[in-house]
């Protein structure tokens, strides 16, 4: 069966370290795929998009790469803020309609 | 910034009793979209609707659920019997150029939490 899987366990890292976010899947061969933060009651917000033929893709503190033959990508916060504390959520894109298939999240907490 | 809206942002309501969810895509989106979210679980995918059309939707999205664009800019969700089961928030988003070729990304709306009592 299709899976996305991010790393369930909470995240906790201290200000200013890098902190690594994994997201794997299986039975998927996506065109795209998209990372999003969510905030606490409130809905996602798109960060960075990576495409199939992309190995890596930056914004900012932000860095994504996307590993076609292990199907797993890795979100990249560097110099972490207390202000990056949320739920970041990967994304599939399949098919032609514009679905997207979310993991279930990964919490960070960045301390002070 | 343009902005995807939703109203209500809560929304409680008996079993058996119809609801809608309205929303405002960002106006010069083509692709609009429904997904839900039960407390602690993933963001689930309820439909996608382009060109006046539902051009995919979930196993979720049974006959209890509708879509509308009624006018140039709401985008509705009818839930005919709600059951206990769909209490969730419920988010809209809309995108430029749904999943084709140059595919971007999805604007959300905060969401519609939808408590069946």
């Amino acid at each position: 069966s299709q899976k996305i899987e991010q790393n369930s366990e909470a995240l906790n890292i201290q200000e200013g370290k890098t902190a690594t976010l994994t997201c794997n899947y299986t039975n998927y061969s996506p065109a795209y795929l998209q990372w999003y933060r969510q905030d606490p009651g409130r809905g996602p917000v798109f960060l960075l998009l990576i495409r199939e033929n992309e190995k890596e893709k930056r914004k900012e503190r932000l860095k994504v790469t996307f590993d076609t033959t292990l199907k797993q990508s890795l979100f990249h916060i560097t110099a972490s803020q207390p202000a990056d504390s949320a739920t970041y959520l990967c994304a599939l894109t399949s098919g032609n309609t514009g679905k997207l298939i979310f993991g279930q999240g990964t919490t960070l907490q960045v301390k002070p | 910034e343009p902005e995807v809206t939703q109203t209500p942002s809560h929304q409680v309501t008996q079993m058996g009793q119809e609801v809608i969810l309205r929303c405002v895509p960002i106006s010069n989106h083509l692709y609009f979209y429904w997904y839900r979210q039960i407390l602690g679980q993933k963001v689930e995918f309820l439909v996608s609707f382009y060109n006046n059309e539902i051009s995919e939707k979930s196993e979720i999205f049974d006959d209890q659920f509708s879509v509308e664009r009624p006018d140039g800019s709401n985008f509705t969700l009818k839930i005919r019997s709600t059951k206990l089961e769909d209490s969730a928030m419920y988010f809209c988003a809309s995108d430029q150029k749904g999943g084709g070729v140059g595919y971007n990304e999805q604007f959300f709306g905060p969401g519609t939490r939808l408590t069946v009592l």
